[in-house]
């Protein structure tokens, strides 16, 4: 059984769309992440959810607004998007406070 | 802030020799401390942590990593690497919160040679 799994695992789109990427988790964790990774495989927390309220917002533009409808999912939504937001966005899980966090396979993000 | 510093962007070695990847951490309290590995076109996987207790964590994949409070590091070791090890390999450091969100270093590329 896959523990965190993403939809789509490609996106392909043209500046300006309007997109989501979705993330469930089956691990029962009270907490979830989206993470950025760069063309240079350089990984930077984006937002944090502990059971459903937000945590985080590590000053990511407002076009990107998370969606958690319930423990076990929090989805991305991105707005007008950017040739700058192509990249790999990664979503995480975790349940204590020892912050170990499992990854989903992540979305590959192109914009054109 | 806390931050995390992986000098080595590439490391080549032969297989069958040992490796040993450098992580050095900034972080006022006690962190937590993690190496993800993340082979070509998938997610991340968890190798090891360290929270608390025996400062040499064994991981998977016979990877281990020894916490150094004095030296701010935690660098992850294996005494034979395989072919299959050629990955990108992450550390990264915690605090005491779950809900805080991981910092990353910039990763190192492990390349091995035949």
């Amino acid at each position: 059984d896959t523990a965190v799994s993403q939809t789509p695992k490609y996106l392909v789109t043209q500046m300006g769309n309007d997109k989501s990427i979705k993330c469930e988790q089956n691990l029962g964790h009270d907490t979830m992440y989206w993470y950025k990774q760069d063309s240079k495989k350089f990984l930077k927390i984006m937002f944090s959810y502990n059971n459903k309220e937000l945590i985080i917002n590590e000053t990511v533009p407002n076009r990107f607004s998370p969606k958690s409808p319930d423990k076990a999912h929090l989805n991305l939504h991105i707005n007008s998007l950017e040739l700058g937001d192509s990249a790999v966005y990664f979503c995480a899980s975790s349940q204590d406070v020892s912050g170990t966090q499992y990854f989903g396979p992540g979305t590959r993000l192109l914009v054109l | 802030a806390q931050s995390v510093t992986q000098p080595d962007i590439h490391i080549t070695v032969s297989e069958g020799a040992s490796l040993e990847l450098r992580c050095n951490y900034s972080y006022g309290a006690t962190p937590y401390l993690f190496w993800y590995v993340q082979s070509p076109g998938q997610g991340l996987q968890l190798l090891l942590k360290y929270f608390s207790g025996d400062t040499l964590v064994q991981g998977i994949k016979g990877f281990e990593a020894e916490f150094k409070r004095s030296q701010s590091s935690f660098n992850l070791r294996k005494p034979s690497v395989h072919w299959s090890d050629a990955a990108e390999y992450f550390c990264a450091v915690a605090s005491g919160g779950g809900a805080d969100g991981l910092t990353f270093g910039k990763g190192t590329h492990l390349i091995i040679q035949p």
